[in-house]
């Protein structure tokens, strides 16, 4: 079975600092993994995926997000958070060896940017 | 740009009652999705289509919860009778395709049963 884990509930950081949103996964084969975010009342965004190829995927907003097999981590950067990055952030993974599996997703990290 | 249209964006019901959630996809998207999100928790999936043929409802409590997409395009999903535990939002999503492709989604219905 496949799983996501977010292993922080809230993440702070001060507006102009780095940021980083962990993601840990497991999967039986290869997986596909996902970002996405979403803002109060309002559905998820897609923010960037990793399929295969380069280890560092780059996607909206200036987000970027590193796949490390090794440690099976996916972890969500951004060189200098803004206040409008404030909002719930979502890691999914699908095991690609394993038919039409359903995008399974973590339980988000509220990123919080404080001025 | 487009995007998944989904109605109504809130709705209050009294428990035993019926509820139905409206959801347009994507202009050409073969593969729409409905998910429930508890709060405090990620997306969960109760049903999948593609085109207009299930392709996975393992998730989705039959007794009272029912989805159709009869055309391939536009999809209803249906509580009879709702119960508290089904106050969640309710996100349709859709892609071009299974497998690898994103996922784009709109922006929820809210549901809140008394």
């Amino acid at each position: 079975a496949q799983s996501v884990a977010q292993p922080e509930d809230q993440v702070n950081v001060a507006e102009g600092n780095p940021l980083t949103v962990k993601c840990t996964y497991s999967v039986s084969g290869n997986p596909y993994l996902f970002w996405y975010v979403q803002y109060p009342n309002r559905g998820l965004q897609f923010l960037l995926k990793y399929i295969t190829g380069d280890n560092l995927v780059k996607g909206s907003y200036g987000f970027e997000a590193e796949f490390n097999k090794s440690q099976t981590s996916f972890h969500l950067k951004k060189p200098s958070a803004l206040v409008s990055d404030s909002a719930l952030y979502f890691c999914a993974v699908r095991d690609r060896n394993s038919g039409n599996t359903p995008l399974v997703f973590g339980k988000g990290t509220r990123l919080s940017v404080i001025a | 740009e487009a995007e998944v249209a989904q109605s109504p964006r809130y709705k209050i019901t009294e428990k035993s009652q019926a509820v139905a959630f409206w959801c347009d996809p994507i202009s050409g998207h073969a593969t729409l999705y409905w998910y429930r999100q508890i709060l405090g928790q990620g997306p969960e999936l109760l049903v999948q289509f593609q085109d207009e043929s299930v392709v996975d409802d393992s998730q989705l409590p039959k007794d009272r919860f029912s989805a159709e997409r009869l055309k391939g395009v536009d999809s209803t999903l249906k509580i009879q009778p709702a119960e508290l535990g089904d106050s969640a939002m309710y996100l349709c999503a859709s892609s071009r395709g299974q497998g690898l492709e994103t996922q784009y989604f709109g922006p929820g219905t809210r549901l809140l049963v008394l």
